[in-house]
């Protein structure tokens, strides 16, 4: 089964510095998605970046990268220069697999420190 | 304006007593799913549909029905709530990627937040 894993369940960050929030995955699948979300205080659950795993290249989206190893399994979210607004719950997903089932991380709680 | 909606917001019941959420979007998705949201457990798939009539289970299945009988509307069906269905509850709804033949980036709904006396 998959399985994806944030180990790390809360980040501190001064504003302006650059953080990576770290994510590993288990498949066994080769054509897969892998996103990361942003979850604020509101709870409305927002999409951050978005990367295809047949691409090499690693996403991008202003001040938000990932560095993605399909070999190592490995999906790191950075975000540059911080911003207090950036604070918020960051979850990782999986999917779909070959049974389409959408798998989320238990989530990174991100400070923004001012 | 592009969404997804849940109603209700907040719901406050007892146990035993069958209770639905409902969900609709607009975007005329084909694959639609229900999270529930729990402190250090982040989201977990309860149920999904990748299309009219067409449903699976998640990875926490047990205690919920869900039926998808038109392309738009998801309703999540609680038979018999129990206090362990207390949780935050969303509603989710994915265009299919024509280039991977499979379900892309996720729209939530705001969720909603059920508790189960």
């Amino acid at each position: 089964a998959q399985t994806v894993t944030q180990s790390q369940p809360e980040m501190s960050v001064q504003e302006a510095e650059t953080v990576t929030l770290s994510c590993t995955y288990d498949t066994s699948e080769s054509d897969y998605y892998l996103f990361w979300y942003k979850q604020p205080p509101s709870r409305q659950m927002i999409l951050v970046i978005r990367q295809e795993a047949y691409k090499q290249q690693n996403a991008t989206e202003n001040r938000f990268s990932v560095n993605f190893q399909k070999a190592a399994k490995s999906f790191s979210l950075k975000i540059s220069d911080s911003q207090l607004g950036d604070a918020a719950m960051y979850f990782c997903a999986y999917g779909p697999g070959g049974d389409d089932k959408i798998i989320f991380g238990k989530g990174t709680r991100l400070h923004i420190l001012p | 304006e592009a969404q997804v909606t849940q109603n209700p917001r907040y719901l406050i019941t007892v146990t035993g007593k069958k209770l639905t959420v409902t969900c609709s979007q607009n975007m005329n998705h084909e694959y639609m799913s229900w999270y529930r949201q729990d402190p250090g457990l982040g989201l977990r798939q309860i149920y999904y549909s990748m299309n009219v009539e067409v449903t699976d289970k998640g990875d926490v299945p047990e205690g919920y029905k869900v039926s998808r009988k038109e392309k738009r509307n998801f309703p999540l069906i609680l038979e018999s709530p129990s206090p362990n269905q207390t949780s935050l509850y969303f509603c989710a709804s994915s265009p299919w990627d024509s280039m991977s033949g499979a379900p892309n980036e996720q729209f939530f709904g705001p969720g909603t937040r059920l508790t189960v006396l």
